[in-house]
């Protein structure tokens, strides 16, 4: 089983609120990533985990906060946002980083109002 | 930091026809991976290929990491290839994996 799993598919949220993004994957995976794709644009990385340790933070701002509980788990806590953080978010998982393949979740669509 | 290349950007074809999508990299890389990308936004992952040939189906891609290039062939297109094909690549001793700015295929039935 390939599966990376995404909640919620889609989410609205105002400027002052606090949301999570969740991610889940059951294949034993040790590195996990949060991308970010603005419209017609190809998706950039925010964040990698690996062997549940943050390893890369593409200078995000620190209005969205990762956290990796375990192995299996990806949070992206969103406080305080602006209308052009509006983007689909997907999570990805790969047996290890650099040469190892990443499988891709469906994505969260998120407004920000 | 490494330049990802797709070409051409947009491709508009019948049913049926047979397209070549291309991917230059402007450094050595340990990984390269072909996605296509649905309306709903799924990333699907169509190949791992960092160098050699491989062939699944109608598709297959071919990797030249002396030259670095990759191209995508789609034989016999089907309305639900339409979409995005992105290349993304991972230098060596790197995590990151640069995507490049994609290929939107249209097919027309």
């Amino acid at each position: 089983d390939t599966e990376v799993t995404q909640t919620p598919k889609h989410l609205v949220m105002g400027m002052t609120n606090k949301k999570s993004l969740k991610c889940e994957q059951h294949m034993g995976h040790r590195a996990m990533y949060w991308y970010k794709q603005k419209a017609k644009k190809p998706p950039e990385l925010m964040f990698v985990y690996s062997y549940e340790k943050l390893s890369i933070n593409e200078s995000v701002p620190s209005r969205f906060s990762p956290e990796c509980p375990n192995s299996s788990l990806l949070n992206l806590h969103l406080h305080a946002l602006q209308p052009e953080d509006s983007a689909l978010y997907l999570c990805a998982s790969s047996q290890g980083t650099g040469k190892a393949t990443q499988y891709f979740g469906p994505g969260t669509r998120l407004l920000v109002l | 930091g490494i330049q990802v290349e797709q070409s051409p950007p947009d491709l508009i074809l019948q049913e049926g026809a047979n397209s070549t999508l291309r991917c230059n990299f402007s450094d050595s890389v340990n990984n390269l991976q072909w996605f296509h990308q649905n309306p709903w936004g799924q990333l699907i992952n169509l190949f791992y290929i960092p160098s050699g040939t491989k062939q699944n189906g109608r598709l297959s891609a071919t990797t030249v990491a002396t030259e670095r290039y990759s191209l995508l062939y789609i034989s016999s297109s089907q309305t639900t290839d339409s979409g995005v094909y992105f290349c993304a690549v991972i230098i060596q001793g790197a995590q990151k994996l640069v995507f490049g700015q994609g290929t939107r295929l249209t097919i027309n039935p």
